[in-house]
């Protein structure tokens, strides 16, 4: 089956630096990757849909130039959240859309702690 | 590491049959366990929250159990419509850590 994986499972990290994720669909191809935040006690918020090739699209509220994301190629999105302070540690998630297909996947997420 | 999984992969079925699927998360350090309906490029919708072992949950047509001793939830929907038609994905929160399934994708033929 279609496997998506996000590399560090988890990070810590100290207030100011920057953070890179990483979202790989690694048996198939994905033009379109989205990314989710999950706080405390809260459902999934999704912040940004990320085409290949193309810029990202965010949903209202998420600030574009903190949490800059990147899909370079169909198998690989990146996310990366800059000069992290403690509010934005969450888990954050994301999921692939098979090429050509209604199917999606999900990664095992990855939990950001900012000291 | 976490490892939930969730069967199966996807799922066919007709309008009006009943449908189950499964999700099995660790059952140590175990706190809760999430379940969200999520349609495609929209943020996932909650439907369950559990935590108790036993716990038996419902929601309209959407109902969830849970056992905790062997690390396994099942959700149930009972005469299915296409509106129901999504991804239903779960997430175990075990010793302070968090790990979502792969979903189990839901196609509801009229």
């Amino acid at each position: 089956g279609a496997v998506v994986s996000q590399h560090p499972s988890r990070v810590i990290c100290k207030s100011g630096t920057s953070v890179k994720i990483e979202c790989r669909s690694l048996d198939f191809q994905a033009t379109t990757m989205f990314w989710y935040r999950q706080f405390p006690k809260q459902s999934l918020m999704l912040m940004a849909t990320s085409n290949e090739g193309s810029k990202a699209t965010y949903e209202q509220g998420v600030e574009k130039d903190k949490f800059l994301i990147n899909h370079a190629s169909l198998t690989l999105s990146t996310l990366t959240v800059t000069s992290a302070h403690p509010e934005d540690s969450s888990f954050y998630i994301c999921s692939a859309k098979v090429a050509g297909g209604p199917e999606q996947y999900f990664g095992p997420g990855t939990r950001l702690t900012v000291t | 590491i976490l490892n939930v999984e969730q069967s199966p992969q996807s799922l066919h079925v007709q309008e009006g049959d009943s449908t189950n699927f499964t999700c099995s998360f660790p059952s140590s350090n175990f706190y809760a366990l999430h379940w969200y309906r999520w349609e495609t490029a929209k943020s996932p919708e909650a439907l369950f929250v559990m935590t108790l072992n036993g716990d038996e949950k419902k929601k309209g047509r959407i109902s969830a159990t849970l056992n905790t001793k062997e690390g396994y939830s099942y959700l149930y929907i009972k005469g299915s419509q296409p509106e129901d038609s999504a991804t239903y994905l779960c997430a175990s929160y075990n010793n302070n850590d968090m790990r979502f399934g792969a979903g189990t994708r839901l196609t509801v033929k009229p």
